[in-house]
Parts: C-alpha cells; structure tokens; sequence
C-alpha cells in the first residue's frame, strides 16, 4: 500500500523567512512518482513539480526547491524568502509506476501561514 | 485552452437525497478521478475511471457511484445523501503521462 505523510500540519512565517515542508513517503514499487501541489485560499489545486523515482536530482524553481531522497523515503519542499502570497496549503502526493495507473496518494497537508 | 469544470460549485442537500456532481474536462484525458477534501485527511480517492465505460472504486467509495458514458464526463452520484459525506469534492483527469489537472471543487453540505 502506498503512503504519504505530512507531519507538520500548520506552519506560520514571518515574510521574507525561509520554510520547509517535509514529506515521507512509503511504497513498495521501485517505479513511482512524486508530487507537489498548492492550494492557496481560492481552494484550487495547482500544480508544482512531478518528480520520478529514477531521479533524485534537486530541482529550483525560482523561490521553491525541492529536495528528493531515496535513501530516506523523503520529499521535502522549500520556500526561499517566503512572501504572503506563498500562504496556501500544501499537498504531497505519491503515483504508482504508469503500469499501475494514474492514481494518486495525498499526504493530508502542511498548511503554511505567511505573516507580513 | 483545455480545462475540468465541474458543477455546482456549492450545494446544499437534505439527508437522504440523491444528489449528483458533475465533472466535465475538454483535455481528452482518458482517466478521471474523484477525490473528497477534508480537515486532517488530504485528499482521498472516491472512485477513477480510465476510459469509456470503465469504473473502479477508491478507498472511500462507500455510499458513491460514477459512470462514464463518454470521455468528457464523470458525473459522482451519492445514492442517499448522509451528513459524513459533508466535504468538499474534486474531480480531476490526467492523460497517459501528465500530472493530474484538477476542478475548482464542489463543496457539498448535507443537512
């Protein structure tokens, strides 16, 4: 059975501090993928980063960066300079190899807090 | 451009009813999904589908149903509305190798 967990729940900032999201994952499938998605307070789900089991570079994308670990089933996100547009929750997510199909496992959520 | 619409965006029901969601996408996505949104739990998977005619229940499918009569649509069904199905749903489509591509979500209220 796959999993995700999010264990921090809610996190709160001062603008312009640095935040980390962790999440661990677990499956036994040595293809997968792994997911990022945001929901800021309009309640949609954006779309962040997909990342593949087969590739644990670190990845940036302007202010964010992602962090993926085999060894330790991990996933974590980071905001740089965080501002208060980046207050949203936040989804990791796990998707079994293409063969098993397109579902995904959410973790239930870091929700983060940017204060001015 | 391509989108996943999904109607109503608001509902309020009465115990007991059935009440249907609609789920719309013009990507040509062969799998869809439906997911319910609530405190502490994520997003948890109702029921998929990955084609015409195909359904399959996810872990929380108790008390749902879908159908999908053609590629564009999977309309969710709660057969008797009950006050635990009170959350917000989202549907969602992905193609063969893309990410999944989600709804605005229909926050359901049963009373």
């Amino acid at each position: 059975a796959q999993k995700v967990t999010q264990a921090q729940t809610e996190i709160s900032v001062v603008e312009k501090e640095d935040v980390t999201l962790d999440c661990v994952y677990e499956t036994r499938d040595t293809t997968y993928y792994l997911f990022w998605y945001k929901q800021p307070p309009s309640g949609e789900l954006v779309f962040l980063i997909r990342r593949n089991s087969f590739d644990e570079q670190n990845e940036i994308s302007g202010r964010y960066s992602w962090n993926f670990q085999k060894s330790t089933s991990s996933f974590n996100f980071t905001i740089t300079a965080s501002q208060v547009v980046d207050s949203a929750v936040y989804f990791c997510a796990l998707r079994r190899g293409k063969a098993a199909g397109n579902k995904l496992t959410f973790g239930g959520g870091t929700r983060v807090l940017v204060k001015p | 451009d391509a989108e996943i619409t999904q109607s109503p965006r608001h509902k309020i029901t009465e115990t007991g009813r059935q009440v249907t969601l609609a789920c719309h996408q013009t990507w040509n996505h062969n799998n869809m999904f439906w997911y319910r949104q609530d405190l502490g739990h994520g997003l948890r998977l109702i029921h998929y589908s990955y084609g015409v005619q195909d359904t399959n229940k996810g872990e929380v499918s108790d008390g749902y149903s879908v159908s999908r009569s053609n590629t564009e649509d999977l309309p969710l069904t709660l057969e008797s509305a009950a006050s635990s199905q009170t959350s917000v749903y989202f549907c969602a489509s992905s193609g063969r190798d893309t990410e999944a591509f989600f709804g605005q979500g229909t926050r359901l209220t049963v009373v």
